[in-house]
C-alpha cells in the first residue's frame, strides 16, 4: 500500500513565523505535489516536484517555497506566514507511468 | 479563474437515489478526467476517472459519463449508500507530470 505522511495534523502558527510542512512518501514516487484547499475553491496546486532536488511553481506560488532534498521527501516552506495562509495543505505523489495520485492526511494549519 | 467548474456545491439525496455530480471544463488539451473522493479527516482518494475517447466508464455503482463535445463531464453513484456520504472532487489534467486542476467539489449527504 502506498504511503504518504505528513508531519503534523494540526499547527497553529502566528503571523510572520517561517513555517515547514513535511511530506514523506514510501513508494520510490518520482512526481510529489502540495495542493491547498479551501472551501469552495476545491484543492489548488501550490508546487510540484518531478525529481530530487526539481521543482515547479503551481497555480497559486505566491508566498510558499518548496525543498526536495530526497527523493521520498518533498518540504513546503511558508518564509513569512500570514493569515491567509490558514487552510488545509495536502501533500501527494504520483509514479511517472501512472496517473493516480496518492493523498496524505493533510496538515491543518491556523495562522493568527 | 476556475478551468473545471462543478456543481452543485453540496447535495442530500436518500438512500437509493441516484446523486448526479457534474463538471465542465473549456481546455480542449485536458487529457484525463479523474474524480476524488474524500472523507472527513482524510485525503482524497481516486474513485474513478476516464479518458476523453470513451464516453462512459462504470465501475461498480459508480458511473462517469463524458460528452466531449459538450466539454461536460459528470458522476453518477447508483443505489447511494450512507457510506457514500463524502466530498466529490472532479479534476482534470493538464500538461506533463501528472498537474491536476481540480473543481471546486461537491459534499454529498445520502440519509439512511
Amino acid at each position: 500500500d502506498v504511503k504518504v505522511t505528513q508531519s503534523s495534523r494540526y499547527l497553529v502558527k502566528r503571523t510572520g513565523e517561517k513555517v515547514f510542512l513535511e511530506c514523506v512518501q514510501d513508494m520510490d514516487h518520482e512526481n510529489m505535489f502540495w495542493y491547498r484547499q479551501d472551501p469552495g475553491l476545491g484543492l489548488r496546486l501550490i508546487y510540484f516536484s518531478y525529481d530530487v532536488k526539481m521543482k515547479e511553481k503551481g497555480d497559486i506560488p505566491e508566498g510558499y517555497s518548496v525543498s526536495r532534498e530526497k527523493k521520498e521527501r518533498f518540504s513546503l516552506i511558508l518564509e513569512s506566514a500570514s493569515t491567509n495562509q490558514t487552510s488545509m495543505y495536502l501533500c501527494a505523489s504520483s509514479p511517472p507511468a501512472q496517473e493516480t495520485q496518492y493523498f496524505g492526511p493533510g496538515t491543518r494549519l491556523l495562522v493568527l | 479563474q476556475q478551468q473545471v467548474k462543478q456543481s452543485p456545491q453540496s447535495l442530500i439525496v436518500q438512500k437509493g437515489g441516484i446523486p448526479i455530480i457534474n463538471c465542465a471544463y473549456e481546455n480542449t488539451a485536458f487529457d484525463y478526467f479523474p474524480w476524488y473522493q474524500q472523507f472527513p479527516g482524510k485525503g482524497p482518494a481516486l474513485l474513478i476517472a476516464i479518458r476523453p475517447d470513451v464516453s462512459e466508464k462504470k465501475e461498480g455503482r459508480f458511473t462517469i459519463s463524458f460528452n466531449k463535445s459538450a466539454k461536460q463531464f459528470s458522476l453518477h453513484i447508483m443505489d447511494s449508500q450512507p457510506g457514500d456520504s463524502a466530498t466529490y472532487f472532479c479534476a482534470a489534467r493538464k500538461g506533463g507530470y501528472n498537474k491536476l486542476i481540480f473543481g471546486a467539489g461537491t459534499r454529498l449527504a445520502v440519509h439512511p
